[in-house]
């Protein structure tokens, strides 16, 4: 079955600071992955989306993600982090063959300190 | 852009009340879901449905039905709420590929007495 798996709930980094979300998924076969942010009282945003392509996909705001098949991962990377990035942080993946249902990991909250 | 809202935004019952949830797309998507956010779980799948009169289980379906009445209204009903229905709940569209991005609404806060 396929499942996503966020391993730090909470990420600390400084304004200006490189960032690194980590994410690690279960799927038979080749995946579609999303990244989406959730700002405070807000519902969720897409960030970015991988399709089988290239591994490395660039998104909104600065941010990218590389897919690795055989780490079974999509981390989440931004070279300098801003304030205004300070949310909570989900990835997801889709199950093609049962309408387009996204499974969700529970989440990262990204603090930025000045 | 596509549009998503819900209504009401916040909502307070009591244990054994009945609640209804409501969520309109103008984006013409076919694919509509409803998820309730809790801390350390992210989001899950309570109902969704690809079209008017069509409903499908999620991973968390007890104590809720849901209803599509047309492409644009998809509605979750709690008929006996219960204080572990306290969470935050968004409702979502797409289109039907795989790689479609889904569209959040700004979510319900619902806090059950």
């Amino acid at each position: 079955a396929q499942s996503v798996t966020q391993p730090d709930a909470r990420v600390t980094v400084s304004e200006g600071a490189s960032l690194q979300l980590r994410c690690k998924y279960s799927y038979f076969g080749t995946p579609y992955l999303f990244w989406y942010v959730q700002y405070p009282r807000q519902g969720l945003q897409l960030l970015l989306k991988y399709y089988p392509g290239d591994p490395v996909v660039q998104g909104v705001n600065g941010f990218e993600a590389e897919f690795s098949k055989s780490n079974s991962s999509f981390h989440l990377r931004k070279a300098s982090v801003h304030w205004s990035d300070w949310a909570v942080y989900f990835c997801a993946v889709s199950a093609m063959s049962n309408y387009n249902v996204l499974y969700f990991g529970s989440g990262t909250k990204l603090t930025v300190e000045p | 852009e596509a549009a998503v809202t819900q209504s009401p935004r916040n909502k307070v019952t009591v244990t054994g009340g009945n609640v209804t949830l409501s969520c309109r797309q103008t984006n013409s998507h076919n694919y509509m879901y409803w998820y309730r956010q809790d801390t350390g779980h992210g989001l899950r799948l309570i109902h969704y449905s690809y079209g008017a009169g069509n409903l499908q289980i999620g991973d968390v379906p007890d104590g809720y039905k849901a209803t599509r009445t047309t492409q644009e209204d998809f509605f979750l009903l709690l008929e006996l709420a219960s204080p572990s229905q306290t969470s935050l709940y968004f409702c979502a569209s797409s289109d039907a590929r795989g790689q479609d991005t889904q569209y959040f609404g700004p979510g319900t806060r619902l806090l059950v007495l």
